[in-house]
Order: structure tokens, then sequence, then C-alpha cells
């Protein structure tokens, strides 16, 4: 079946820093999803993407949706320490069932 | 708030328990979805309704039953679970399958222990 790969699987970065994570697959995709996830919490979905190299933001969220469509990037700028938490990046195509990432596990030193 | 609740929130059962997770959707989607989620593992989609129809059981053990009674509601009922069914049981909602641009929202997680 599909799968998709996350990397970093962590990372620790300092409060005030850029944050760069990506998802990567073998099949093409039709919609990338980028979700949060707290401790004991569902995911909350921070951007959806439709396009292939739609670029979209929410707040200092950056997404984009990669030109091969078999990949996609998520930009976190000026981190503060309630971005920690694991990011997890999910795929959708046409009839088929979201497929998630492993997810990339954030941490913010102070 | 997603517009998806989950309850109970936590659950603590015995082998021998019958119980049952709830989930609902204020989003007026037609597809729902139960997830579970282990301790460093990826999310494992469970069961898929669409329309109130069942269209997808990923080889989920019997102990584990869903219900759809509509497209708002989904139960998953409970019974002779073991110690390694502990987890975080995750509904989600989207549009309906087979179609493009959804968006999947997930409800709160009902954090389920089994002694």
């Amino acid at each position: 079946g599909q799968q998709l790969n996350q990397s970093p699987q962590s990372m620790f970065i300092q409060e005030g820093e850029d944050v760069s994570m990506n998802c990567t697959s073998s099949s093409i995709f039709n919609t990338w999803l980028w979700y949060k996830q707290d401790p004991g919490e569902g995911p909350v979905l921070l951007i959806a993407l439709y396009k292939a190299g739609e670029l979209t933001s929410n707040g200092r969220l950056t997404a984009q949706f990669g030109i091969t469509r078999k990949d996609s990037f998520l930009n976190i700028s000026a981190s503060i320490p309630s971005d920690v938490g694991i990011y997890f990046c999910a795929g959708h195509t046409y009839g088929q069932n979201f497929v998630f990432g492993p997810g990339t596990r954030l941490s913010v030193l102070p | 708030e997603t517009g998806v609740t989950q309850t109970p929130r936590h659950l603590v059962m015995g082998m021998t328990n019958k119980k049952s997770l709830k989930c609902e959707q204020h989003l007026g989607h037609n597809a729902m979805y139960w997830y579970k989620q282990s301790a460093k593992k990826p999310l494992e989609l469970m069961f898929v309704y669409n329309f109130k129809e069942q269209t997808e059981n990923n080889s989920v053990p019997s102990r584990f039953s869903p219900e759809c009674p509509n497209s708002s509601h989904l139960f998953l009922h409970l019974h002779t679970l073991q110690p390694e069914d502990s987890a975080l049981y995750l509904c989600a909602s989207s549009q309906a399958l087979g179609g493009s641009g959804y968006e999947q929202y997930f409800g709160p997680g009902t954090r389920l222990t089994v002694t």
C-alpha cells in the first residue's frame, strides 16, 4: 500500500528559529494535508493543499504542494513554545483513503 | 473545536467488559472513520463508513464492532479486549469518499486502557 515518509523524525530547535520539515511518497496525491497533534489530543488540521505547486500560509506556517505531487513541505517561522507537538502529513487520492505519515516530533527549547 | 466530538475522553476497562465509544460530527460530512493510535506508531485506519455503509475494514479483530446509524454518528463497540488494545482511538470525518479536495477532521480521541 501507499506509505508516506516524514523527515526529520524529530527535531530540537531554539525558540525563534525557523523550522522546515517534509513529507514524501512513492505515489502521487491530489490533496496534501498537514496536522499538528498535542499530547492526548486529536490531530488538528493546519493547512490543506489541492494543487501541484500551490503555496499556502496560515499565520507563521507555510506549506507547499510539491510539483511532482509526491511531496509536500511545511515551514514554521519564528518558532514559539506552543509549536511543540507532532506534525503529521496526509495525502489523499481520488477514491482512496487518506494516508498518514509517521510524524515529525518538534521540541522547542527556551 | 473541530466539529467532531468523542465520548468518553478516557476509558478504563477490564478484559471481560463491554463498552462503546461514541463519535458525533456537526460538519455535514458523509464519511466517518475510526483510527487507532498507539505509542510511537503511525495512525492505523480501522474502519470507514461512507453514507452509513461500511467501505473499509482494515483487518480489525472482531472484538471491535463499528456501527454507523446515520452520517453524523459513529460508534465503536468493544468486548473482550486485550491489553495491547490500549491506545488512543480517534474518530474523523470528511465529505463523501470518491471525490477530491477533501479535508479530514479529527475528534479529540478516547484514551482507552485495558486492564
